[in-house]
């Protein structure tokens, strides 16, 4: 069991350009998430699959955000017209998906806008 | 939603004393609380949890309280070594839902 995969595990991109961030869960998880680490707000819920569908993408920045899962081997974050304030780990984890179960987190991508 | 409250931010300590943090949530539908150790460069790592049916939880010099009329837990790290020095992070979990909400976190220094 590798754990959950994340890559890059670093990424430098130029203001306006776009960054996608990729994540490969667990074998057999049915529930993959992603957040968003800084020092100033910890971490932040973005968004969450269950079973690849879309469940709950409340803590997406509406406007240049997205992220898919288009099968359950990987889903994919991306930040379109990337700005300084987009710098941070991001961070997938994916779960079995029962209600008390917990996450294994990715090792995160370091995602520096410049 | 709900929200997690977590303090302190920082919280330094000598070896050989423990260590105490405390948590606050707002939605009395939560019932899993998990507890997070993220070590410099490294990915959080669950260390304990506890959910709704218990009021303590004790494994290898961690102690998790758990009041729910208060909507408060607590992380207790009894005989605290240098090796215990991390960020930790509290959560919660409602019951109709998968998703974590986390606290703001607490390094935690312990000095020999």
């Amino acid at each position: 069991n590798a754990g959950v995969i994340q890559t890059p595990r670093h990424k430098v991109t130029g203001k306006g350009q776009e960054a996608t961030l990729w994540c490969e869960p667990i074998s057999g998880h049915s529930a993959v998430f992603w957040y968003r680490q800084t020092i100033v707000q910890g971490l932040e819920f973005l968004t969450y699959f269950r079973n690849q569908a879309p469940i709950d993408d409340s803590g997406m920045p509406k406007e240049r955000f997205s992220a898919q899962m288009p099968n359950q081997s990987h889903s994919t974050l991306k930040i379109q017209s990337t700005q300084p304030q987009d710098s941070a780990v991001y961070l997938c984890a994916s779960s079995p998906g029962q209600a008390n179960s917990d996450y294994t987190f990715g090792s995160g991508t370091r995602l520096l806008v410049i | 939603g709900e929200q997690v409250e977590q303090l302190p931010s920082i919280l330094r300590v000598q070896e050989g004393s423990s260590a105490s943090i405390n948590c606050t949530y707002e939605n009395s539908a939560s019932n899993y609380f998990p507890w997070y150790k993220q070590e410099p460069g490294e990915n959080p790592k669950l260390i304990i949890d506890i959910r709704s049916n218990m009021e303590r939880k004790q494994t290898q010099g961690l102690i998790v309280l758990l009041d729910k009329k208060a909507k408060r837990f607590s992380l207790h790290i009894t005989d605290t070594q240098p090796g215990d020095s991390a960020m930790y992070f509290c959560a919660a979990r409602d019951s109709g839902y998968n998703k974590l909400t986390f606290g703001k976190g607490t390094v935690l220094l312990v000095s020999p």
